[in-house]
């Protein structure tokens, strides 16, 4: 079985600061993974993803993740905050076989002080 | 090209009531999802289509029918609507060019349910 763990259900960072969010998987297969955005009262949209190849995966708005099988961890990063990062990010796990077996993390919500 | 499309977007019913939430994509995807968002739990599926004529029960079914209409519309149906049903539900739909793990999702529907 899959699942999804991500340390930290607010995260707050300056504008300007490095932006760390973390995620931690289990997956008994190799696993696709993803990070995704929600803005307010809006759906989810993906920022990034991981199936296979180059483990540093970069991604819109200047985000990038790396996919880390030994630490099974693909945390999220943005050297430098913007106010428009303030959101919600989910980061989710699926197995190779098709998106219905998606498993999301309970997200992490991102302030962004001035 | 509008995505996927959600109606209502707002909806307050009350105990025992019921009603039917309407998602259509213009994408030509295979695959459509039903999730409902609760605070501090994600994303959790309720019920998938894998392909036109079929569905299947995701994590949390009970309480909820779905209808696959044809390739473009697949519609979730609460026959008796329960307090604790309040939730924000997405529809989300993937295939194509972008594969079946990533997912595109609808701006959702905002119930409450007294």
């Amino acid at each position: 079985a899959q699942s999804v763990t991500q340390l930290g259900s607010h995260v707050s960072v300056s504008e300007g600061a490095l932006v760390l969010l973390r995620c931690n998987y289990s997956s008994s297969v190799p696993p696709y993974l993803f990070w995704y955005v929600q803005y307010p009262n809006q759906g989810l949209q993906l920022l990034l993803k991981y199936t296979t190849g180059a483990t540093l995966v970069k991604g819109i708005n200047g985000f990038e993740a790396e996919f880390k099988k030994s630490e099974t961890s693909f945390h999220l990063t943005k050297p430098s905050a913007h106010m428009s990062d303030a959101a919600e990010y989910f980061c989710a796990v699926s197995d190779q076989d098709g998106g219905f077996k998606t498993i999301f993390g309970a997200g992490t919500r991102l302030f962004v002080k001035a | 090209n509008a995505g996927v499309t959600q109606t209502p977007k707002f909806q307050v019913l009350k105990t025992g009531q019921s009603m039917t939430l309407q998602c259509a994509q213009d994408m030509n995807h295979n695959s459509m999802y039903w999730y409902r968002q609760d605070p501090g739990m994600g994303l959790r599926l309720i019920y998938y289509s894998a392909s036109e004529g079929t569905t299947d029960k995701g994590e949390v079914p009970n309480g909820y029918n779905v209808s696959r209409l044809n390739k473009r519309e697949f519609s979730l149906r609460l026959e008796s609507a329960a307090p604790s049903q309040t939730s924000v539900y997405f529809c989300a739909s993937s295939g194509g060019r972008a594969g079946y793990n990533e997912q595109f999702f609808g701006p959702g529907t905002r119930l409450t349910v007294l």
